[in-house]
């Protein structure tokens, strides 16, 4: 079974950089199709973040895209995201996934990792 | 960008009732359309993939139906733990999206 855990603060200052990681185990980070981030802002849907290829090559949101940066660490078997200039927009749970194969679904997920962006 | 458009937004429904969420894209995806249950303070959920294929240890009640733009999530008999939310998400393009989401409520 494949596990992924969220770490990270949990409130960050406007204007500075979120980093997140996303611990794997139960599976070689080599092994999944794709990494990913969602996010989920209070009372709102889902947020397609972007997503990492074992290769390290990305894809990421357009809305985001001039913000955010995935990468993988193979020697810690964990994926890291990081979104910059944050705002009070960015609050949110974050979500680290797995996308099992090119058919694209989310097969399993952390259990979210709530930030919080304030002075 | 492909967007999605879940319909409704909000849902009641009763115990035993026979639901049916609706997601429409922009542009057409064959069947890269799959749908997600989530409650608060738990992870996503997936329930099918690939438009209708049941995701493993899916309770059968649940199904998937559509291709191309039109896609729907069926509950046949709405047990006490399918109130939730459920959201599509399209994985044609490799800019994903998901839909707004759809709330499903006890009435």
């Amino acid at each position: 079974q494949v596990q992924l855990q969220e770490s990270g603060p949990g409130l960050v200052k406007p204007s500075e950089t979120l980093s997140l990681t996303c611990t794997v185990s139960g599976s070689s980070i080599s092994s999944a199709y794709y990494w990913g981030w969602v996010r989920q802002p209070p009372g709102k849907g889902l947020e397609w973040m972007g997503n990492i290829y074992h290769t390290g090559s990305t894809h990421y949101n357009p809305s985001l895209k001039s913000r955010v940066t995935i990468s993988l660490d193979k020697s810690k078997n964990q994926f890291s995201l990081e979104l910059s200039s944050v705002t009070a927009a960015d609050t949110a749970v974050y979500y680290c996934a797995n996308v099992f194969d090119s058919s694209g679904y989310f097969q399993y997920w952390g259990q979210g990792i709530l930030v919080i962006v304030s002075s | 960008d492909i967007q999605l458009t879940q319909s409704p937004s909000f849902l009641s429904a009763s115990l035993g009732d026979r639901v049916t969420i609706t997601c429409r894209s922009s542009h057409s995806i064959g069947t890269f359309l799959n749908w997600y249950q989530h409650k608060p303070g738990k992870a996503p959920k997936l329930l099918i993939y690939t438009a209708s294929s049941l995701q493993s240890g899916v309770p059968s009640r649940f199904s998937g139906s559509g291709y191309g733009t039109d896609f729907t999530l069926t509950i046949s008999s709405l047990q006490p733990e399918d109130f939730a939310t459920y959201s599509c998400q399209q994985s044609y393009s490799t800019l994903y999206s998901f839909g707004q989401g759809t709330r499903l409520e006890i009435k």
